[in-house]
């Protein structure tokens, strides 16, 4: 248990489906991010949140919305999504200090999407 | 660009020593982390180096030479729990706030009795 949750963890939808994808983390960390695995790539960073801003976007596609009510929770929402957005979306989260130290990224494990 | 570049897959048996070497070439570099991940789990932080030299943490060691670009995690005394994959990563952040990990294709151990 790493202190971060993710539902669901097996998600199927058709390309005209809304859905989303919830993280939760227990830890009182105050950063919050989104990957995508897919298979045979490494991990690629997807969004940034810090205290609840978005501080990065690394070029997703405008069908992944992101959402951060607060800083223990984070949503992905996603609509009109393509069949090669089938992948494990990861969450994590970190305590970002304003002197760099470790800064841990703690992740959840995983939402297993399918898109038909 | 960003690269980072790990074996993709090794092999080593139980009671060994296996060593998984990660070379990177990044345009900022703040960090370099080690994690495992075991087949439908998270990731788990293993192992953190920013300076250069060697960081012990019981079974496990990872060493930085930021000058070559490149680091290794050494495992001692192989377990059959250790088959898994090992994901290498550099935060490329210049400095306080948020910054996302660059990742690693990752390398598939596994450990044979």
């Amino acid at each position: 248990e790493t202190g971060v949750t993710q539902t669901p963890r097996h998600l199927v939808m058709g390309m005209t489906n809304k859905k989303s994808l919830k993280c939760e983390q227990h830890l009182g960390h105050n950063a919050m991010y989104w990957y995508k695995q897919s298979a045979k790539k490494p991990l690629e960073l997807m969004f940034v949140y810090s205290l609840e801003e978005r501080v990065e976007n690394n070029s997703v596609p405008s069908r992944f919305s992101p959402e951060c009510p607060n800083s223990s929770h984070l949503f992905l929402h996603l609509h009109t999504l393509q069949p090669e957005d089938s992948a494990l979306y990861l969450c994590a989260s970190s305590q970002e200090r304003a002197t760099q130290a470790k800064n841990i990224q703690y992740f959840g494990a995983g939402t297993r999407l399918s898109v038909l | 660009g960003q690269n980072i570049d790990q074996p993709t897959e090794m092999t080593a048996t139980e009671g060994a020593i296996v060593q998984i070497n990660c070379t990177y070439q990044t345009s900022g570099f703040n960090g370099l982390f080690w994690y495992q991940q075991h087949a439908g789990e998270a990731p788990t932080f293993l192992s953190y180096n920013v300076l250069d030299g060697l960081e012990e943490k019981g079974r496990f060691s990872s060493f930085l030479s930021r000058s070559k670009g490149y680091s290794y995690l050494l495992l001692k005394e192989l377990q059959m729990k250790d088959s898994a994959s090992y994901l290498c990563a550099v935060r490329r952040g210049s400095g306080g706030g948020a910054d996302g990990l660059t990742f690693g294709k990752g390398t598939h151990l596994i450990i044979q009795p």
